[in-house]
């Protein structure tokens, strides 16, 4: 089946660590996405990229970072300078003139 | 920035009655697709609609799309128990370098 696959479910952080959200997708698009979304939010665009090694930061990229090494492939890891790094993490993938494809998400909380 | 806005943030009905979910945007847009969100889950693409499209059909979903007061609409009809969920729009632009923005959300709630 085609999809995109995040994991872990769920992941629990210490202060000043840094942890790494795994996204992968089997649907050959090019173009992938981060989200980050809060209790009763809307989704905040973190990084997206549109091709393979190439990346751009969305509205919130502060504290986040991304690699797009290969297509089916878009990790992000939460660093220690984002400050309030607990929300649940969306990932989704798209073609041309398409919806948006949605991973089931990652439940990050700072322990 | 979100650049659309729902219209209830909330809205409990009875199952088998209609609910309609409003959206304003801000910008002109390519198109705006609306997504169904399922407690702690993913985003599900529900239906795209284009700029020069006026109203799209998909089961028993019905969105409508008036560019001039830039708003659409999404009506559910014979709402199900299991239609309960939150419901999102997004809207494609250039001003958005071609990405979705996203709105705050609907939360729809049928009762049995």
């Amino acid at each position: 089946d085609g999809g995109i696959t995040q994991s872990p479910k769920y992941l629990f952080r210490k202060e000043g660590q840094n942890v790494t959200l795994s996204c992968e997708q089997n649907l050959n698009h090019d173009a992938m996405y981060w989200y980050r979304q809060d209790p009763g939010q809307g989704l905040r665009l973190i990084y997206y990229s549109q091709i393979v090694n190439d990346f751009q930061k969305g509205d919130i990229a502060e504290g986040y970072s991304v690699s797009r090494e290969k297509k089916e492939s878009f990790p992000l890891t939460v660093t220690s300078a984002q400050k309030n790094p607990t929300a649940f993490y969306l990932c989704a993938s798209s073609t041309a003139n398409y919806g948006y494809t949605f991973g089931s998400g990652t439940r990050l909380t700072v322990v | 920035s979100q650049q659309g806005e729902e219209d209830p943030q909330a809205l409990s009905i009875q199952e088998g009655e209609n609910a309609t979910m409003n959206c304003s945007y801000k910008t002109s847009i390519n198109n705006l697709q609306w997504y169904r969100q399922n407690s702690g889950r993913g985003l599900v693409h529900l239906i795209l609609i284009r700029s020069n499209e006026r109203e799209k059909h998909s089961g028993r979903l019905r969105v409508t799309l008036d560019t001039s007061k830039k708003s659409s609409s999404l009506l559910i009809t014979a709402s199900r128990a299991a239609d309960t969920a939150s419901y999102f729009c997004a809207t494609e632009s250039k001003s958005s370098g071609d990405k979705l923005t996203f709105g705050t959300g609907t939360r729809l709630a049928v009762r049995p």
